[in-house]
């Protein structure tokens, strides 16, 4: 049983790069949300999609954007990137209804 | 915004011993709590999860327990190995939004945890 995959692994942009982020739910799953993490802290939460919208929202600027697939498969996408988005960004996968939420392993995305 | 905090950020154990990790949290709305273990390079893993309507929830080496009167939650790990040296979070969910079934996640800090052979 696949978990939840990412892609790519790591990441390297300038400032002002726009950058697509890739996630696959566990199998069964409907549910995506997206976090950030930065060092030494803990994820915070983006953005959730379920049916192909965005359900709810953190607080993030509107740089920061999804998408969900018929598949469920979801993306995330940073326009205007600046250095303080360098991160690691989570997908985490869920079934709608529940709240348990398994994470895949993240992408590193580093602003230079 | 309410938020989820952890008492200590550091916890250095023997291989063998029980370890006690603690969490405070704030929202006295948050009706479901999890502890996730994140290894370095890695996301986060689930570990074990408790509902507001229940003081105690066991697992494999692991038990949760929940105070709602002091908003306190706490991660207990048996008999600590050293592949449990990893950083921990605890995490509510905030259901005052919109329901249980939209499952925002709101994080503490996290915890090293430190288990010496």
């Amino acid at each position: 049983d696949a978990g939840v995959t990412q892609s790519p692994t790591h990441l390297i942009k300038t400032r002002g790069q726009q950058v697509t982020l890739r996630c696959s739910p566990k199998s069964g799953h409907d549910t995506v949300s997206w976090y950030q993490q930065a060092l030494g802290q803990g994820p915070q939460f983006i953005f959730q999609y379920y049916e192909e919208e965005e359900r709810q929202r953190g607080n993030f600027p509107d740089r920061f954007s999804g998408h969900q697939f018929p598949n469920y498969s979801s993306e995330l996408n940073v326009n205007a990137l600046l250095l303080g988005d360098s991160a690691l960004y989570l997908c985490a996968s869920s079934l709608a209804g529940v709240e348990t939420q398994y994470f895949g392993p993240g992408t590193r995305l580093l602003v230079l | 915004g309410e938020s989820v905090g952890l008492h200590l950020p550091t916890l250095s154990v023997q291989e063998g011993d029980n370890s006690i990790i603690n969490c405070a949290y704030s929202n006295s709305a948050s009706d479901y709590f999890i502890w996730y273990k994140q290894e370095s390079g890695k996301g986060p893993q689930f570990i074990i999860d408790i509902r507001s309507n229940m003081d105690k929830r066991q697992g494999q080496r692991v038990t949760v327990l929940l105070n709602k009167t002091v908003k306190h939650l706490s991660l207990q790990i048996a008999a600590t190995q050293p592949g449990d040296s990893a950083v921990y979070f605890c995490a509510e969910n905030d259901s005052s939004t919109g329901g249980t079934s939209y499952g925002k996640l709101t994080f503490g800090q996290g915890t090293i945890l430190t288990v010496h052979p």
